[in-house]
């Protein structure tokens, strides 16, 4: 079994939908999770960023993070063209300096 | 605000040459890393550096070399080109464990042929 893993998609929704994007891990020592958003032919933007089980909301997005089911969630409502992109999970175990990414879910929003 | 940036952004190489890629960020951070993203397999971590002077490998070190000798800088040196090394090369930075997320540039996208 993978670290972390994540549909690839590609996913493609209407605007003004809402988005579910998810992940899943298999290292219980995973205590930081983060959502990063990759546009085509740039590096990847922080867009979340949280620590242990629980919600958290920044304007349109959400992430939501379920530790007991090892389940990591960005919800993306009244989706946007320009939300148009690749989302990364990333994840990291407390005192460890790295990052274990899944493989990205590439999203494109029609108008 | 510039944050993490990385030059040359294109770069074509013949196999066997060597060559620099440059990392500079001016957000006081600590730690940095070095990452390659191959289509459809994620990023992998090639060096990481704690601090100036310090510098450890990743999961895919092998044909890389890296150097710390100051908190702002910190190259990645290709020295036989192969066509394996065909990547988009990220660089990214953070102040450390715990203390906040990485951050990256827009990457030096580079052809070995």
């Amino acid at each position: 079994q993978k670290e972390v893993e994540q549909d690839p998609g590609p996913l493609s929704v209407p605007e003004g939908a809402i988005v579910s994007l998810n992940c899943t891990y298999s290292n219980s020592a995973f205590q930081y999770f983060m959502w990063y958003r990759q546009y085509s032919r740039k590096g990847p933007e922080l867009l979340m960023y949280t620590y242990s089980s629980g919600n958290k909301e920044d304007g349109r997005f959400t992430a939501q993070v379920d530790k007991s089911s090892k389940y990591i969630s960005l919800f993306i409502r009244d989706s946007q063209p320009s939300d148009s992109a690749t989302y990364l999970c990333a994840m990291q175990q407390g005192g460890s300096e790295k990052l274990v990414f899944g493989k990205g879910t590439k999203l494109t929003v029609n108008p | 605000n510039a944050g993490v940036t990385q030059t040359p952004k294109f770069r074509i190489l013949k196999i066997g040459q060597s060559m620099t890629l440059q990392c500079t960020q001016d957000m006081n951070h600590n730690y940095m890393y070095w990452y390659r993203q191959d289509p459809g397999m994620g990023l992998k971590l090639i060096y990481y550096s704690v601090g100036a002077g310090i510098t450890d490998k990743g999961e895919v070190p092998n044909g890389y070399n890296v150097s710390r000798s100051t908190t702002e800088d910190f190259p990645l040196r290709l020295e036989l080109a192969a066509p394996s090394q065909t990547s988009v090369y990220f660089c990214a930075s953070s102040f450390g464990q715990g203390n906040g997320p990485q951050h990256f540039g827009d990457g030096t996208r580079l052809s070995i042929l």
